[in-house]
């Protein structure tokens, strides 16, 4: 009975191409974050959605485009994918008003791989 | 700097202390937190300190936080071989709306 769950967990693809990773949460969070953790491990925040609207966009290149169709679910999709993509995508989602002292609930991560 | 610093390894023996530091950048935020990732996995929450506190103890992890240095510790009492594992603090900033992670300290426990 995950809470955040993420798919697909591995994802090899080529240059240029475009894909989609997908995130639902079953906590009933208000808030839904795309977190991007490099070679270096170092974890970078992408995009942060409350109630299906955007409130975080850190200078995240156009390409990629998050979707929230419903509060539980926070899609993002990548065009044109370049090999500095390569990365693991991390979900996460917490309650309203941010986190608080409950923290974010991660999900287990999609491993990308632009060859 | 902008980035929220944490030394990039730590070696302990199975059955010491650890503590792993973090110096963090908005002295500002009203929440700090402590990350715990093993291989291959997503980010588990540890524990988390409120601003206006200067120590947490929950079981064998305690929490230090100097508001003045803007610096976070994390102790680990009797550390384990299950232990070792990357080690992220984070403070929440933007307003509430935005967890900022340290870089990382790899923790490796030796037998």
């Amino acid at each position: 009975d995950t809470a955040v769950s993420q798919t697909p967990k591995y994802l090899v693809t080529q240059m240029g191409n475009d894909k989609s990773i997908k995130c639902e949460q079953n906590l009933g969070h208000d808030t839904m974050y795309w977190y991007k953790q490099d070679s270096k491990k170092f974890l970078k925040i992408m995009f942060s959605y409350n109630n299906k609207e955007l409130i975080i966009n850190e200078t995240v290149p156009n390409r990629f485009s998050p979707k929230s169709p419903d509060k539980a679910h926070l899609n993002l999709h990548i065009n044109s994918l370049e090999l500095g993509d390569s990365a693991v995508y991390f979900c996460a989602s917490s309650r309203e008003g941010g986190a608080a002292n409950y923290g974010y609930t991660f999900g287990s991560g999609t491993r990308l791989t632009v060859v | 700097g902008e980035d929220v610093e944490q030394s990039l390894f730590l070696s302990v023996r199975e059955g010491d202390s650890s503590v792993i530091n973090c110096t963090y950048t908005d002295s500002s935020s009203t929440y700090l937190y402590w990350y715990k990732q093993e291989p291959g996995a997503g980010l588990q929450l540890l524990t988390y300190i409120f601003s206006n506190m200067d120590m947490k103890q929950d079981q064998r992890l305690t929490v230090l936080l100097n508001k003045k240095d803007k610096h976070l510790s994390l102790r680990i009492a009797d550390t384990q071989t299950g232990d070792s594992a990357i080690y992220f603090c984070a403070e929440l900033t933007g307003g509430g709306n935005k967890l900022t992670f340290g870089t990382g300290t790899q923790l490796k426990v030796e037998l």
